[in-house]
């Protein structure tokens, strides 16, 4: 089956515009995940979504960052006013309920001139 | 406390031989710990995972190894393969959907 998409695969900036990432995770996965990976770091817990509960945005680093999760599927990650800092690989996971396994989506590389 | 501290950086393994990746965790409250894979330009994919009730987990040739008392498992490559040369990513989590945490990756290189 269809595995987790994400688009765009890459995306060129400039500093201080606004900018909107998308995943579509599996089907049926109730979890979605967003975490940024840096070059040469670990991937970074962003936000997390799990059904019709609240997300947990602990990991958003600035309130530059926010998410939604429309319709219990297809979520947008956006970053306003972008800087420098910001580029990195977003990745998006999404998993079933209870389960622990993630499955990963090829990423949005972010690149802000 | 919730940190993953992953190491080495890189490896270099002969064909063959085995590689060994290490992590070691501080948050007790960690009972699920997958190891993921990922190669360039594509997203991690979990390759094998344990939880804290075995000591020992095997598959084909992965084995993660796992010290509760200690709070470190490890990944062992048995007869590496040049295709399995990727980005290796430690992480730990709780049991259910949750964030996991990451170590920052291990680059393996296995050469002919």
């Amino acid at each position: 089956g269809a595995g987790v998409s994400q688009s765009p695969s890459n995306k060129v900036t400039e500093k201080g515009k606004d900018v909107e990432l998308r995943c579509d995770p599996i089907s049926g996965h109730t979890a979605l995940y967003w975490y940024r990976q840096s070059l040469g770091q670990g991937l970074e817990f962003l936000i997390y979504f799990q059904g019709n509960s609240a997300p947990d945005k602990s990991g958003l680093p600035s309130d530059r960052f926010s998410a939604e999760r429309t319709g219990g599927s297809v979520s947008t990650l956006t970053i306003q006013r972008t800087q420098q800092e910001d580029s990195a690989v977003y990745l998006c996971a999404s998993s079933l309920p209870v389960l622990e396994t993630q499955y990963f989506g090829p990423g949005t590389r972010l690149l802000v001139l | 406390q919730q940190q993953v501290k992953q190491s080495p950086q890189s490896l270099i393994v002969q064909k063959g031989g085995i590689s060994i990746i290490n992590c070691a965790y501080e948050n007790t409250a960690f009972d699920y710990f997958p190891w993921y894979q990922q190669f360039p330009g594509k997203g991690p994919a979990l390759l094998i995972a344990i939880r804290p009730d075995v000591s020992e987990k095997k598959e084909g040739r992965f084995t993660i190894s796992f010290n509760k008392s200690a709070k470190q498992f490890s990944l062992h490559i048995m007869d590496s393969q040049p295709g399995d040369s990727a980005t290796y990513f430690c992480a730990a989590g709780n049991s259910g959907n949750t964030p996991l945490v990451f170590g920052k990756g291990t680059r393996l290189s296995v050469i002919a």
